[in-house]
């Protein structure tokens, strides 16, 4: 089983819809949680961190339930500017190594 | 300079021949890491610096990749003997501090081995 898993999609909503990604990550040390951005054939981007008490960026809102060891990112109001691969990250207690799913790609229609 | 720049950005290597990769970090970053991205898959991790210390190499495939960052600024990864399997996108990232997780990465160096 991989240490952070995602479902790779892809999402087709149109214009102006609410959708929402999960992530699961094994590691039940894992400390810091990240979603990042990533357009074709570009580097991935830092979208936002995840905070235990959940972080809303605009349009954007992240949270983590490490009962279940999941976290969790909702687009609302989606834009065709969406539209990319979101990657999640996690990192454990004492490593500065980030561990990524395989991303979830987002295709927002007209 | 603005952001974490790396070169070169496209290299086609034959099979066997050893290559060198790039990366200047964000100017004052302590952290830099090199990460592994092959097509449809996420960064995978490949190696840590701490100014110019080494701290962890333990995402090195295998002993034909060495990372070096003598000066604790401008890193290098090199590649030798290359596979067909070290085609990949090779990703370098810098970060402020050692306490900052997430970090900025550069546009990567996209290597075709043939």
């Amino acid at each position: 089983r991989k240490e952070v898993e995602q479902d790779p999609g892809p999402f087709n909503v149109p214009e102006g819809a609410t959708v929402a990604f999960n992530c699961t990550y094994s590691n039940s040390a894992s400390q810091s949680f990240f979603w990042y951005r990533q357009d074709c054939r570009k580097e991935p981007k830092l979208l936002m961190s995840v905070y235990s008490s959940g972080n809303e960026d605009g349009r954007f809102t992240a949270q983590l339930n490490r009962a279940s060891q999941y976290i969790s990112l909702l687009i609302r109001d989606s834009k065709l500017s969406d539209s990319a691969t979101y990657l999640c990250a996690v990192n454990s207690a004492g490593r500065r190594a980030l561990t990524f799913g395989s991303g979830t790609r987002l295709q927002v229609q007209p | 300079g603005a952001g974490v720049s790396q070169s070169p950005r496209y290299k086609v290597a034959k099979r066997g021949q050893d290559v060198a990769l790039r990366c200047d970090p964000i100017s004052g970053h302590v952290s830099l890491f090199w990460y592994q991205q092959a097509l449809g898959q996420g960064p995978e991790f490949l190696t840590y610096f701490q100014n110019e210390a080494q701290l962890d190499k333990s995402g090195l495939p295998s002993d034909r990749f060495f990372a070096e960052r003598p000066e604790g600024s401008v890193s290098t990864l090199k590649i030798q003997r290359t596979q067909q399997e070290d085609s990949a996108v090779y990703l370098c990232a810098s970060s402020v501090d050692i306490t900052t997780a997430g970090y900025t990465f550069g546009s990567g160096t996209r290597l075709t081995v043939v």
